[in-house]
């Protein structure tokens, strides 16, 4: 079965530095990765895919994300943070035949001005 | 810009009461899914559908929970009876392939 374990539970960035979250990914085929991001109160929406095409993703508002097979990584990147940036974000992976998501536990992001 | 749209964005309610959750899914989109997200158990999926067919509710309790499907623009989760344990916030998704586009969920309240 597919799994994802994201490394930090909480990052702390100041604005317009770099930000990277970590997520590790356990999968016994290639699989679909997704980055998603709920700001407080919202519902999840879709940062960014990765389906086996390019490497290196880019999603939304900056971010990108590599896809690493060799550590079996997926870490999340943006170059320079902004204070809209603080969320909470979640590493995913698909499953191979049905569809279902299995989620990361999150990483919260706060932002200082 | 499509979405999938969910009512009621807030249900308060008293134990015992029956609660209906529906989720217009995006036009086109042949799988739904619906998730529970709780600050204990994160986000937990229920049940989902392919083409209006149920392929999987292993995730909901059985007794009190049910989803359907009644035509392809309307998903529905009822809870009944409801139970203060289930207070969460519930979400609905839609998608083509592996790709899922979430709603804003329902957050419920149950007293």
């Amino acid at each position: 079965a597919q799994s994802v374990t994201q490394l930090d539970s909480h990052v702390s960035v100041s604005e317009g530095t770099p930000v990277l979250l970590r997520c590790n990914y356990s999968s016994s085929y290639s699989p679909s990765l997704f980055w998603y991001v709920q700001h407080p109160n919202k519902g999840l929406q879709l940062l960014l895919k990765y389906t086996s095409a390019a490497t290196l993703v880019k999603g939304i508002n900056g971010f990108e994300a590599e896809f690493k097979k060799s550590e079996t990584s997926f870490h999340l990147t943006k170059p320079s943070a902004h204070m809209s940036d603080a969320a909470e974000y979640f590493c995913v992976v698909s499953g191979d035949h049905d569809y279902k998501l299995s989620f990361g536990a999150g990483t919260t992001v706060t932002v200082r001005a | 810009d499509a979405r999938v749209t969910q009512t009621p964005r807030d249900k308060v309610t008293e134990m015992g009461q029956e609660v209906t959750m529906r989720c217009q899914p995006i036009l086109g989109h042949n799988t739904v899914f619906w998730y529970r997200q709780t600050m204990m158990q994160g986000l937990e999926l229920l049940a989902y559908f392919r083409n209006r067919a149920p392929l999987d509710d292993s995730g909901m309790p059985k007794d009190r929970f049910s989803a359907e499907m009644p035509d392809a623009t309307l998903a529905t989760l009822k809870i009944q009876p409801s139970e203060p344990r289930d207070s969460a916030v519930y979400f609905c998704a839609s998608g083509t392939a592996d790709t899922q586009y979430f709603g804003p969920g329902t957050r419920l309240t149950v007293l």
